[in-house]
């Protein structure tokens, strides 16, 4: 089965502070995604990864960064956290599929609750 | 840009009796892939179902099929038979199959299965 690990499943930290949250993928997919959940919004792209040191921004980067050094790894950087940030973080990745593959299916991880007080 | 809309936050149902979740779409492009994940208080998003949209015939999965409407932009989806573990977040997703396999995903409907 394909797994999507997030490192932290609840995370408090205070205002100001530089935030790491941490997903891993096992099947070597080559794209991976960072969604913020907030209630009545669903989910918002923040950011993902097609490759190796690639990014790309999505519909809400302001206040974030990212790190994809490795395939299987791709974090998410609150440089300074502000309370505004607080929200349930979800990490997905997916293989890339050409049109007719049906290998489109994104996995998603548990999702990390940050809370900044 | 695509938007997807689900206009109900919230619904309710009977256990065994059935359904229907609402989403609807806006898109400019013909190659694109529409989905229904769940997501259940234990918050491990879970794929439902998936249509392509090249394809006429609607999708089915067990208890829970589709009514796509692509001239109206609209994606539903049927729960049969109702369980208690159906309860949780249902989000509409929408995939450009051309834009590197992001998703735009609904605002989401709470569903609440009672006994």
């Amino acid at each position: 089965d394909v797994k999507v690990t997030q490192s932290s499943r609840y995370l408090v930290k205070r205002t100001g502070e530089k935030v790491f949250l941490e997903c891993v993928q096992d099947m070597d997919h080559e794209n991976m995604f960072w969604y913020r959940q907030d209630p009545g919004l669903g989910l918002r792209l923040i950011y993902f990864s097609y490759d190796v040191k690639m990014k790309e921004k999505g519909d809400i980067p302001e206040g974030y960064s990212v790190s994809r050094e490795k395939k299987e790894r791709f974090s998410l950087i609150l440089e300074s956290a502000s309370t505004n940030q607080t929200s349930m973080y979800l990490c997905a990745s997916s293989p890339t599929g050409a049109f007719g593959i049906l290998n489109t299916e994104a996995f998603f991880g548990q999702g990390t609750r940050l809370t900044v007080v | 840009a695509q938007t997807v809309t689900q206009s109900q936050p919230e619904m309710s149902v009977q256990e065994a009796e059935t359904v229907t979740l609402s989403c609807t779409y806006d898109t400019s492009e013909n190659n694109y892939y529409l989905f229904w994940y769940k997501q259940p208080p234990s918050r491990q998003m879970i794929l439902v179902i998936r249509q392509e949209a090249y394809k006429q015939q609607n999708a089915t999965e067990n208890r829970f099929s589709v009514n796509f409407q692509k001239a109206a932009k609209s994606f539903s989806l049927k729960i049969s038979d109702s369980q208690l573990g159906d309860t949780a977040m249902y989000f509409c997703a929408f995939m450009n199959g051309n834009a590197g396999n992001m998703l735009t995903f609904g605002g989401g409907t709470r569903l609440m299965v009672k006994p």
